[in-house]
């Protein structure tokens, strides 16, 4: 089973700064198969990035994902106040399990 | 419109089952992956299990043996039977679709959750 850690638990920031969260995997993931999902209290998680780097539909372009092998990396390059919320990478590689990482809060500082 | 609609949790003591639905609009359930994602309270999400289009089934270690997943063409339902309840299954259920470009790539299409709440 692929292992995901994220990085850092929280990151307290401003609006309008620039938010760089870490997903490290435990072994190699295809940049295919790795995805990160916004979710805000009492909502469902929302899908923002897949293949590492394409922007799901509607997502804004402030949304970016890079990466490749065991370490990718979300950045939102302007944080609005909407984009203040807990993020999850999760990996497809190979067959399920298909995990998820811890979360990192992103909060208003 | 693309829609999913959880049914079916509540409260329920230890040992208990419990059968969630997920009545699915807009797309047809067989033609695509399908997956439950639960997520306890105050923590991250978890994976469960997954159908895909062509029947095969896959489980988290946590679950298995104990939950089922199936669906139901003429009804357009996804399910999840759970078997033999633990207190450490308390949490949200979400359904969801899977996201396949020469595989799964992500999940896109999410229900609003159901609460399962296991306890004596």
């Amino acid at each position: 089973e692929i292992v995901l850690t994220q990085s850092p638990g929280t990151l307290s920031l401003s609006p309008g700064e620039r938010a760089t969260l870490s997903c490290r995997a435990s072994q190699s993931v295809s940049s295919n198969y790795l995805a990160w999902y916004q979710q805000k209290p009492g909502q469902a998680p929302r899908l923002l990035i897949y293949g590492a780097s394409s922007r799901a539909t509607g997502i804004p372009d402030r949304f970016s994902g890079s990466g490749s092998g065991t370490d990718f990396t979300l950045t939102i390059s302007r944080l609005e106040p909407e984009d203040f919320a807990v993020y999850y990478c999760q990996q497809y590689d190979s067959s399920p399990p298909w995990t998820f990482g811890q979360g990192t809060k992103v909060e208003i500082k | 419109e693309v829609q999913l609609v959880e049914t079916g949790g509540g409260l329920i003591q230890p040992g208990g089952s419990l059968r969630l639905s997920c009545a699915v609009s807009g797309f047809s359930v067989t033609s695509n992956f399908m997956t439950w994602v639960r997520q306890a309270p105050g923590k991250g999400l978890e994976w469960v299990s997954v159908i895909y289009s062509g029947g095969t089934t896959y489980y988290a270690d946590s679950v298995k043996g104990r939950f089922t997943i199936s669906r139901d063409k003429s009804k357009n339902t996804l399910f999840l039977q759970m078997n033999s309840l633990r207190v450490e299954d308390t949490a949200v259920y979400y359904c969801a679709r899977a996201l396949t470009i020469l595989g799964v790539v992500g999940m896109d299409v999410w229900g609003q959750g159901t609460t399962v709440t296991v306890s004596s």
